[in-house]
C-alpha cells in the first residue's frame, strides 16, 4: 500500500473550516484514498473515501488533486466534537486484496472555541 | 443496524495467561479485521477473516491467532501473554464481497492490560 504523509497536528477555530492535507505521491492507479478519525480512546470512524473525483457526504468533503498525489479533507464547520486524530490511508479498492488498512501517525486536530 | 460489538470491553490478565476476545460484526458483513493499538506502535493490522478464512495477516507472532464462525462472528486469541501485549484491540467489519472500495466500521475495542 502507498504511504501517506500528514502533519502531526493542526488547530482550527470552532465554526471555521478545517482543511487537513495528505500527501500520497506513490499512490497506484487502483488505490483509493480513505479518511478515518479517532476520537480519544474510541474505535476509528470512517469518514469518506475517493478515487479520482472530489467527494462530499454529510460529514466532510474530499478533494483529490488531478495527479492524485495529494488530497485534502475538509470539515466545513468544525465543532469541538471534531477534535480527533484524522488518518489518511490509501488502499486497493478491489476486494480480493482484502481489507487491510495501514494506519500512519495521522493528524491530531484540535478545534478551539 | 446495530454497530460492531466487542466483548469484553476491559480485561486484566497476568503474564503467561491466554485471552480470547470476541467481535460481532454488523449484520450482513462478512469480513472482520483485527487491529492492535498501542501508544508506541499506533494502530497495527493483525489479521482479517472473510467467510471463515484468514485472508490477510499482519506482522505479529504466532501467539496471536483468530477464527471466524459461520455467522461471521470472530474471536482472537493471544497465548502466553506478555507485558507488551497490553493494548486496545479493535475489531472492524466490512461487507467484504464484490469489487470496489470497502469502508470498515470499527467497534469500541477491548482494552487489555497485562500485569
Amino acid at each position: 500500500d502507498a504511504k501517506t504523509t500528514q502533519p502531526p497536528s493542526m488547530d482550527c477555530a470552532e465554526g471555521r473550516a478545517a482543511n487537513l492535507p495528505c500527501n500520497h505521491s506513490t499512490i497506484s492507479g487502483n488505490e483509493y484514498v480513505y479518511w478515518y478519525r479517532q476520537i480519544h480512546s474510541q474505535g476509528p470512524q470512517y469518514i469518506i473515501h475517493g478515487l479520482k473525483n472530489n467527494e462530499t457526504n454529510e460529514m466532510a468533503s474530499l478533494i483529490i488533486t488531478e495527479d492524485r498525489k495529494s488530497s485534502t479533507l475538509i470539515l466545513p464547520h468544525a465543532t469541538l466534537r471534531d477534535t480527533a486524530v484524522y488518518y489518511c490511508i490509501v488502499s486497493p479498492g478491489f476486494n480480493n486484496a482484502g481489507n487491510m488498512l495501514t494506519f500512519g501517525g495521522g493528524t491530531r486536530l484540535m478545534v478551539k472555541p | 443496524k446495530a454497530g460492531v460489538t466487542q466483548t469484553p470491553r476491559y480485561l486484566i490478565k497476568t503474564r503467561g495467561q491466554q485471552v480470547t476476545l470476541s467481535c460481532s460484526p454488523i449484520s450482513g458483513h462478512r469480513s472482520v479485521s483485527w487491529y492492535q493499538q498501542t501508544p508506541g506502535q499506533g494502530l497495527q493490522f493483525l489479521f482479517e477473516y472473510f467467510s471463515e478464512t484468514q485472508r490477510n495477516k499482519g506482522n505479529f507472532p504466532g501467539r496471536f491467532s483468530g477464527r471466524q464462525f459461520s455467522n461471521s462472528r470472530s474471536e482472537m486469541n493471544v497465548s502466553t501473554l506478555e507485558l507488551g501485549d497490553s493494548a486496545l484491540y479493535l475489531c472492524a467489519s466490512s461487507p467484504g464481497g464484490g469489487r470496489g472500495p470497502r469502508e470498515q466500521y470499527f467497534g469500541p475495542g477491548t482494552r487489555l492490560t497485562v500485569t
